[in-house]
């Protein structure tokens, strides 16, 4: 059972450059968040997603965008990048009730320059 | 809206001492609680919740958590620290209200140092 899967671990980019972070589960489960981690800053949500077809924004949503085609898939897109994009970013994933936990990727170390 | 507090961002404590790492929330309507640990480059391993019930938890490797309604807490704690518990830790609540997203809020982490 391999959880919450992200790719790639690491990425440089230029600035201006677009990517697309890849998260997959495999654990059925229905919502999907990615987060981003700055030093010192804990995690702050960027979107999230109840379902197929289904998301909406988190606290930090600017300058990303995502799609929720399929339960397992929810990728995160950087359009144009910008140096303030530099951080972890983590996906993860929950069944979907009130008392139930995340599950996390490893994470995808993005740099921009 | 619901936040999250861990006031120290660092406790240093010895090894075979006992650990506290502290955490305040607010939410507006009852609160499900959960602390987190994450390893230098991993992702974030969950280690225990508080749902409902008795107000002391128990988690994984030996961890465990007391909710106090009162003073809005949830600390962790472990009666004797170990290297290996060095890590960086996070408090997070989820609302049972207005949550659309059943998601959780984090707060900004501790890092545990224990020292042989």
């Amino acid at each position: 059972n391999a959880g919450v899967t992200q790719t790639p671990k690491f990425r440089i980019l230029k600035i201006g450059q677009s990517m697309t972070l890849q998260c997959t589960q495999d654990m059925n489960h229905n919502y999907m968040y990615w987060y981003r981690q700055d030093p010192g800053m804990g995690l702050k949500l960027i979107y999230y997603s109840v379902g197929a077809g289904i998301t909406d924004k988190g606290e930090v949503p600017n300058g990303y965008n995502v799609s929720r085609s399929t339960t397992e898939d929810f990728p995160l897109r950087l359009e144009l990048a910008a140096p303030s994009q530099t951080s972890v970013y983590f996906c993860a994933s929950t069944d979907g009730t009130l008392t139930g936990e995340l599950f996390f990727g490893e994470g995808s170390r993005l740099t921009v320059l | 809206a619901q936040s999250v507090a861990q006031p120290e961002d660092q406790v240093n404590v010895a090894e075979g001492n006992p650990l506290t790492v502290k955490c305040t929330y607010s939410v507006s309507g009852n609160p499900y609680l959960f602390w987190y640990v994450q390893y230098p480059n991993r992702g974030l391993q969950f280690l225990l919740k508080y749902i409902t019930g008795d107000n002391l938890v128990k988690g994984s490797y030996g961890f465990e958590a007391e909710f106090n309604k009162s003073q809005t807490s949830f600390h962790l704690k472990k009666p004797s620290a170990l290297v290996s518990d060095s890590a960086l830790y996070f408090c997070a609540v989820r609302d049972m209200n207005n949550n659309a997203g059943n998601m959780l809020t984090f707060g900004g982490g501790t890092r545990l140092m224990v020292k042989p």
